[in-house]
């Protein structure tokens, strides 16, 4: 059964603070992706990676940067973070050219 | 360039009657469409997808979705609602030419009554 795992459900952090948000697949995947996730407006991509050390911008890269070493591991790094910030975060896979995404349960992120 | 519109944020139907969701895509190339379901605190989980096969798609859980390219459409309906079908549903385009990177629509929030 294919896994995508987010390494917190839930996470509370002060502004200011760095944040580091972790995503594991071990479908072997080519694609990673990180968005976030607020009411009314869907689903929106941060930033994107297709294959290890690659990555570009999504529509919503500000505040943001990433870091992919290996092929199964994404991070998505809040260099500082801020209120706006808090939001749901997903995180996804995909085999280069199948399209289908398999989805991590998220990370609930709450910055006071 | 593509997009997606899911024509309505909320969608409220009776247990035992018909589900519609509706989603209109623009895309300049040969698109690939997707519904997504997410259960409430969960993440994402694939129904169903086209990809230039048949254009009638079926899912699981009873979804499918009919692909119409003159129309631009590709909605998704069940004969029958149950009130485990509950949650948000997202459709998604990715383009085979384009950079398979997918847009989503907004989503529909579906709510079952009893």
């Amino acid at each position: 059964d294919v896994k995508v795992t987010q390494s917190s459900r839930y996470l509370v952090k002060r502004t200011g603070e760095k944040v580091f948000l972790e995503c594991v697949q071990d479908m072997d995947h080519e694609n990673m992706f990180w968005y976030r996730q607020d009411p009314g407006l869907g689903l929106r991509l941060i930033y994107f990676s297709y294959d290890v050390k690659m990555k570009e911008k999504g529509d919503i890269p500000e505040g943001y940067s990433v870091s992919r070493e290996k092929k199964e591991r994404f991070s998505l790094i809040l260099e500082s973070a801020s209120t706006n910030q808090t939001s749901m975060y997903l995180c996804a896979s995909s085999n280069l050219y199948q399209e289908t995404q398999y989805f991590g349960p998220g990370t609930r992120l709450l910055v006071l | 360039a593509q997009s997606v519109t899911q024509l309505d944020s909320h969608v409220s139907v009776s247990e035992g009657t018909p589900v519609l969701l509706r989603c209109n895509y623009s895309s300049s190339y040969s698109p690939s469409l997707f519904w997504y379901v997410q259960h409430p605190n969960k993440g994402l989980q694939l129904l169903l997808k086209y990809t230039s096969a048949a254009t009638l798609v079926k899912g699981i859980n009873g979804f499918e979705a009919e692909f119409k390219k003159s129309e631009t459409s590709f909605h998704l309906t069940k004969p029958s609602a149950h009130m485990s079908d509950a949650a948000e549903y997202f459709c998604v385009v990715t383009a085979s030419g384009g950079s398979y990177i997918p847009t989503f629509g907004r989503g529909t929030s579906l709510i079952v009554h009893p």
